[in-house]
This record gives structure tokens, C-alpha cells and sequence, in this order.
């Protein structure tokens, strides 16, 4: 059965501290890994995908990584509007269109 | 572009009754529907998938349904709800076959159950 653990729970920063995220899973078969941002009481936002170990990409403050038992989620001097949950999900080649959602990171930046 | 529109946003409804929650896509043809649960603090559950009309894949069983009258047209219904029925209901879709692609979301709609 896949699994996908996310750590910290939950995560405290100030303004400007730099830190991650992390997203670790048993997957026989992984074929994409996907991150996501949700704000209280919206649905998940899409932010990246990555598809092979040793893989990343970036966005703003943002940066995703792949390793083939992990991912991590790098946030660089990160802003209050950071402030969200943070959901990695997988995809496996033989689960068709379906993807596993790990618990989230609740972040909240402080000003 | 492609947009998704789920409705309605909240609703309270008694032990007992039925529900029916719809979700539609814009700008897409034959896209894959999903929806999904989200209980307070947790992850998501996906409840059913489709990937055409008429086509739907129970994940979790339970007592509700999904239909897709109609090609970007997905609807959760229920003839009798739980308490165990709250919580937030995402409607999702995804464009291709063979899986791995982008999985995109509605607003939700939050369900209270009294």
C-alpha cells in the first residue's frame, strides 16, 4: 500500500527564516510527485511536479526537490502570505489517475 | 482556460436527508473527475473517479454516490446522510489518460451534518 508521510505536522517561522518541508513514501513504482498549496477553506492549489530523482524546480520563494525516498519543499526567506498548508501527493504508473495525498504541513509565517 | 465550479459553497443539513453536491468544468473536453474528502486537519480521501460519462470508480465504500450526466458535469449525492458525512468535499479534474497529470481543484464545498 503506497504511503506518503509529510513532516513537521505543522511548522512556525518568522519572516525571513528559511526552512523545509518534508514528503517521504513507500511507492512501489513512483512516477510523479506533486506539491500543493491550500489556504483555509480553499482547495489545493497546484505548485510542482517532478518526475525522476535528482529533479527540482522553483517558483518564487519556492523551490521542490526529489530524492527517491523523499522530497522536500525549500522555503527561502518566506513572507506572512506563505502562510498555508502544504500537501505532497504520488502517483504510481499502475494507480491510473489517481494520486495519495500525505497529511500536510500547516506553515505559518509570523511577520 | 479551464475552469472548475463546484456548488454550493456550505450547507447544513440534517441527519437523514439527501444531499447532492455538482461540480462542473469549463474549457476542457472529456477531462477525468474526481471527488475528494478532507476531514478537519487531514489529508484527501478521493471517493470516486471518472473518466467518462457514465464511467465511475468507487474508492471508499460508504453511502454515497457519484454520477456524470453529462461529459464536464460530476455530482455527489446521498439518499440519507451521516454525521459522519461532514466535512469539506473538493471536486477535482485532470486532463489525458494513463494518469500523472495535473490534478486540479475546486473551491469546495463545506457539509455540515446535524
Amino acid at each position: 500500500e503506497d504511503q506518503v508521510t509529510q513532516s513537521p505536522e505543522a511548522l512556525r517561522l518568522q519572516e525571513g527564516e528559511s526552512s523545509s518541508l518534508n514528503c517521504s513514501y513507500t511507492v512501489s513504482g513512483l512516477r510523479g510527485l506533486f506539491w500543493y498549496r491550500q489556504d483555509p477553506g480553499k482547495g489545493p492549489e497546484f505548485l510542482f511536479t517532478l518526475y525522476s530523482a535528482g529533479e527540482e524546480k522553483e517558483k518564487e520563494r519556492l523551490k521542490a526537490t526529489l530524492t527517491k525516498k523523499e522530497s522536500f519543499l525549500h522555503i527561502t526567506a518566506p513572507k506572512p502570505e506563505d502562510s498555508a498548508t502544504y500537501l505532497c501527493a504520488v502517483w504510481r504508473e499502475t494507480s491510473g489517475s489517481r494520486l495519495t495525498f500525505g497529511e500536510g504541513t500547516q506553515l505559518t509565517v509570523n511577520p | 482556460s479551464q475552469t472548475i465550479h463546484q456548488w454550493p459553497a456550505t450547507l447544513v443539513q440534517p441527519v437523514g436527508s439527501p444531499l447532492s453536491l455538482e461540480c462542473t468544468v469549463e474549457g476542457t473536453s472529456n477531462p477525468n473527475l474526481y471527488w475528494y474528502r478532507q476531514a478537519a486537519g487531514r489529508g484527501l480521501q478521493l471517493l470516486f473517479y471518472s473518466v467518462g460519462i457514465g464511467q465511475i470508480s468507487s474508492e471508499v465504500p460508504q453511502n454515497l454516490s457519484a454520477s456524470r450526466p453529462q461529459d464536464r458535469q460530476f455530482i455527489l449525492s446521498s439518499k440519507k446522510l451521516l454525521l459522519s458525512d461532514s466535512g469539506f468535499y473538493l471536486c477535482a479534474w485532470s486532463w489525458g489518460r494513463g494518469g500523472g497529470n495535473t490534478i486540479y481543484f475546486g473551491e469546495g464545498s463545506w457539509l455540515t451534518v446535524v
